[in-house]
This record gives structure tokens, sequence and C-alpha cells, in this order.
């Protein structure tokens, strides 16, 4: 059974640019989280989803950044219009549901140049 | 505690010692409390998920304890060895999904 996967794990992106990250969570889990990374600081949720709803978007920045989790398909992250501050690791969880052990892919470390 | 606290920040232990870290955490609307192992350049590996005042788990050398009521929860790890080092993250839920992580324990096991 394989685990939560991201891609890509490493994405260097020039200002301005959009960066696209996917997570594919577990078989069977339909629960998705992501979580960020800024450099020296701990992991910061940003977005839950269930699929093709929005649950809880709290922790996303008002703008540029955007989430969907389509019937068919991955998890997207989206990141318009980057800018250097977005630098990050950026984490995809997933869980049976809401409230069970949510498991981590490995990443997705964005650079923005 | 309006955040969810680790302490120490690092530590470094000898191969065989045992040791504990500490996760401090809002207990005002506690619904349960995680824990993580993470290595370097790895996923964050779930240890345990806790939810009941004096729940204790326990997986191989690794326990750990919750207290509800003052919000908090330790971490034990007996006889370490080279292979335990690496980040420990607490995470807290509350009414809500999302997980609200602590900056974690850096453990070094040293021969």
């Amino acid at each position: 059974n394989a685990g939560v996967m991201q891609n890509p794990r490493h994405l260097v992106r020039r200002r301005g640019q959009e960066a696209r990250l996917r997570c594919s969570p577990m078989k069977g889990h339909s629960h998705v989280y992501w979580y960020r990374q800024l450099p020296e600081e701990g992991l910061k949720f940003m977005v839950y989803l269930q699929k093709e709803n929005i649950i809880d978007e709290s922790g996303m920045p008002k703008e540029r950044f955007s989430a969907e989790f389509p019937k068919e398909g991955p998890s997207i992250l989206r990141i318009q219009q980057v800018v250097r501050g977005d630098s990050a690791a950026y984490f995809c969880a997933s869980s049976l549901s809401g409230k069970e052990t949510q498991y981590f892919g490995p990443g997705t470390r964005l650079l923005v140049l | 505690i309006l955040n969810v606290e680790q302490s120490p920040q690092s530590l470094h232990v000898q191969e065989g010692d045992s040791t504990n870290f500490t996760c401090s955490f809002p207990s005002s609307n506690f619904y349960a409390l995680h824990w993580y192992r993470w290595e370097t350049a790895k996923s964050p590996e779930a240890l345990f998920v806790m939810t009941l005042n004096g729940d204790e788990k326990k997986k191989g050398r690794i326990s750990a304890t919750l207290n509800t009521k003052e919000g908090y929860s330790y971490l034990y790890i007996k006889g370490s060895q080279p292979e335990d080092s690496a980040t420990y993250l607490c995470a807290s839920t509350g009414g809500g999904n999302k997980l609200t992580f602590g900056t974690g324990t850096q453990l070094k096991v040293e021969l």
C-alpha cells in the first residue's frame, strides 16, 4: 500500500511564475491536508479538503494561493505569481476520516529565485 | 498556554540512555494529541494518537502519556539507539481537524 505521494519533490520557480504542487493521498483516504514549513519555522496548517470540497482554509494566505481536490486525480496546491517569501517545504497529509491519524508525504521543496 | 510548545529544543544522549521530552498544549477545546517522528529528508512518521486523559501508548521502546486536564504529554524512549536520532514533533487538534504543531525536539543519540 503506497504511502502519500507528492510531486515534484523539488521545484524551482522565478518570481512571478506559477507553482503547482501535487499530492496523491493513501489509497482509500478521502481527506487531504496541506501544511507549510517556512525556513527556521515549524509545520503550519494551510488547508483541509475532502473530495471536491474545501472544509477549512483558515491557514491559506488570502491571495495567490488556492487548493483543490477533484473527484478524480490528485490534490493540487497552486501558487500564482510566486514571491521569494513562498520558498518553503510544502507537505501534504491524508487520513481515512477527519479525526484519525494523518499520514504525511515527503514534501515538495519550493525555491523561488 | 496558547500554542503547542515542546522542550527541550534539542537533546544529545548516549546509546543506551533513556530519555523523555515534553509537549504542552492548550487544554481547552482539546480533542487529540499526536506524536510524530521526523528524520531529515523523509516524511514525518506517525507514532501515536491519544485522546483520553491518562492515556498511555507504547510502540517498542517508545511510549507516551497524556494529561488533558493540565495540558501536557510526555514521550519516553527507553535504551536509546542511534537510529532513534530524529526530530520528534507533537501536534494537537481542537474541535477541527487541523494539526497545530510544536517546533519539535531534535534528538541525537551518540555511540
